[in-house]
C-alpha cells in the first residue's frame, strides 16, 4: 500500500516563528502537493511539484515555500508564521501518469499559530 | 476552468437509511471522476472512480455512475451505517491536478 506520512499530527508555533511542515512518500510517485483545509473552503492547493527540484504554485503560495530535494520528500515552509495560516495541513502524492492520477494523502498536520 | 460543484452539508441520516451526495463538473472534454472519503481526524483516501462515461465505480456499498450527458457523478448507498459518518469529495481528473469540490458532511445517527 502506499503511505504517505507528515512529520507531525499537531504542531503550536508563535507568530513570527518559521515552521516547517514534512511530507515522505514510499511509492516512487513523481508528483506531490500541498493543500490546506479550512472549513467551509473545502481544500485548497498551496504548491505542488512533478519532480525533484520543481515546484509550481498553486491557488493559495503566498505566504509559503516548498522544497524538494529527494522525490520522496516535499516540504511545506511557513517563513514567519501568522494566525491567519493556523489550518489543516494535507500533503499528498500521485503518479505522473494521467492515467493513474489517483491521489494518496497524508494524515494532516492541524497547525495553530498562536 | 474546471469546477466540481457539490451539496452542502451536513447530511443527517438514520442508520439504515439511503443516502444521495450531488455531485456535477465542468470540464474540458472527459476526466477521470473521483469520490474520495475523510473519516475524522484522518486524511482523505479513495472511495472509488470512474474513468469514463457510463462507467460505475463502487466500494464498501457505495456507488457513483459517470453521466456524461449530466455531468454528473452522484454518490450513493443504500443502507448507510454509523461508520460511514465523515466528510465526502468530489473530485475531476484530467490532468495530474484534480479539482475538488467542497466536501459535503454525512452524520448517521444509530
Amino acid at each position: 500500500d502506499v503511505k504517505v506520512t507528515q512529520s507531525s499530527r499537531y504542531l503550536v508555533k508563535r507568530t513570527g516563528e518559521k515552521v516547517f511542515l514534512e511530507c515522505v512518500q514510499d511509492m516512487d510517485h513523481e508528483n506531490m502537493f500541498w493543500y490546506r483545509q479550512d472549513p467551509g473552503l473545502g481544500l485548497r492547493l498551496i504548491y505542488f511539484s512533478y519532480d525533484v527540484k520543481m515546484k509550481e504554485k498553486g491557488d493559495i503560495p503566498e505566504g509559503y515555500s516548498v522544497s524538494r530535494e529527494k522525490k520522496e520528500r516535499f516540504s511545506l515552509i511557513l517563513e514567519s508564521a501568522s494566525t491567519n495560516q493556523t489550518s489543516m495541513y494535507l500533503c499528498a502524492s500521485s503518479l505522473l501518469n494521467p492515467l493513474q492520477e489517483t491521489q494518496y494523502f497524508g494524515p494532516g498536520t492541524r497547525l495553530l499559530v498562536l | 476552468g474546471d469546477s466540481v460543484t457539490q451539496m452542502e452539508g451536513p447530511v443527517t441520516l438514520s442508520e439504515e437509511a439511503f443516502l444521495t451526495i450531488n455531485c456535477t463538473y465542468t470540464a474540458t472534454g472527459y476526466p477521470s471522476l473521483f469520490w474520495y472519503v475523510q473519516y475524522p481526524g484522518e486524511g482523505l483516501q479513495l472511495l472509488l472512480k470512474a474513468t469514463k462515461a457510463d462507467d460505475k465505480g463502487s466500494n464498501k456499498g457505495f456507488e457513483a455512475t459517470y453521466r456524461k450527458e449530466t455531468t454528473s457523478f452522484h454518490l450513493e448507498k443504500g443502507s448507510v451505517q454509523v461508520s460511514d459518518s465523515a466528510v465526502y469529495f468530489c473530485a475531476s481528473g484530467g490532468s495530474y491536478i484534480p479539482t475538488f469540490g467542497r466536501g459535503t458532511s454525512l452524520i448517521v445517527h444509530p
